[in-house]
């Protein structure tokens, strides 16, 4: 069983475009985030959310915005694309309160803007 | 959150051990140590993390310096499924972010 899943795996869009991606975890856990990760292999953490609130914002432009619709639900959309948004993105979820509140990262989605 | 500096490559043979340094000089009392790693094509995962004490897992062992300014992660066989970024990182609290630095990137061969 996949405990944390993002859809789709591949995004391909023009630059302007809005997209989203999804993300789900089955594990439980109330806290998600999303990550970012360059062409240059940098991870940088952009989003968390703890119990649909959020509580990490990162300096991302506003032309990305988090959806918590439930705990185990947190969606990314961008609005009007840029080159520079193409890197893969990763979500991931924990619980906080844990002794150490080990992360649990999905797969990743490989944004390209063209 | 205080920094860490890791190799940026390293080479091990496969079935021997590996020992992975990670130097944070200016860690604070409450920052914890954690390992994740990256496999290629695929999300971070955790290995190990510590405080003071070392620390032994299915997956690796952690072994923190006397004034922990430094730590080693050790793989104690090291298989071609362990070439990997190694990520160091330090945690203010049990709960603070996890800042990923460039990480070690370990090459394992046949």
């Amino acid at each position: 069983d996949t405990a944390v899943s993002q859809t789709p795996k591949y995004l391909v869009t023009q630059m302007g475009n809005d997209k989203s991606i999804k993300c789900e975890q089955n594990l439980g856990h109330d806290t998600m985030y999303w990550y970012k990760q360059d062409s240059k292999k940098f991870l940088k953490i952009m989003f968390s959310y703890n119990n649909k609130e959020l509580i990490i914002n990162e300096t991302v432009p506003n032309r990305f915005s988090p959806k918590s619709p439930d705990k185990a639900h947190l969606n990314l959309h961008i609005n009007s694309l840029e080159l520079g948004d193409s890197a893969v993105y990763f979500c991931a979820s924990s619980q906080w309160g844990d002794d150490y509140n080990e992360q649990f990262f999905g797969p990743g989605t490989r944004l390209t803007v063209l | 959150d205080a920094k860490t500096t890791q190799p940026n490559s390293m080479e091990s043979n496969e079935e021997e051990p590996v020992h992975l340094p990670c130097n944070h000089s200016t860690i604070s009392g409450t920052d914890y140590i954690h390992w994740y790693r990256q496999l290629p094509s695929q999300g971070p995962e955790y290995v190990i993390h510590g405080l003071t004490s070392n620390v032994n897992n299915r997956m690796a062992s952690l072994a923190i310096a006397e004034d922990r300014k430094s730590s080693t992660l050790i793989l104690h066989r090291a298989t071609l499924r362990d070439a990997a970024v190694y990520y160091c990182i330090l945690r203010g609290g049990s709960q603070g972010n996890l800042i990923f630095g460039k990480g070690t990137k370990l090459s394992v061969k046949p």
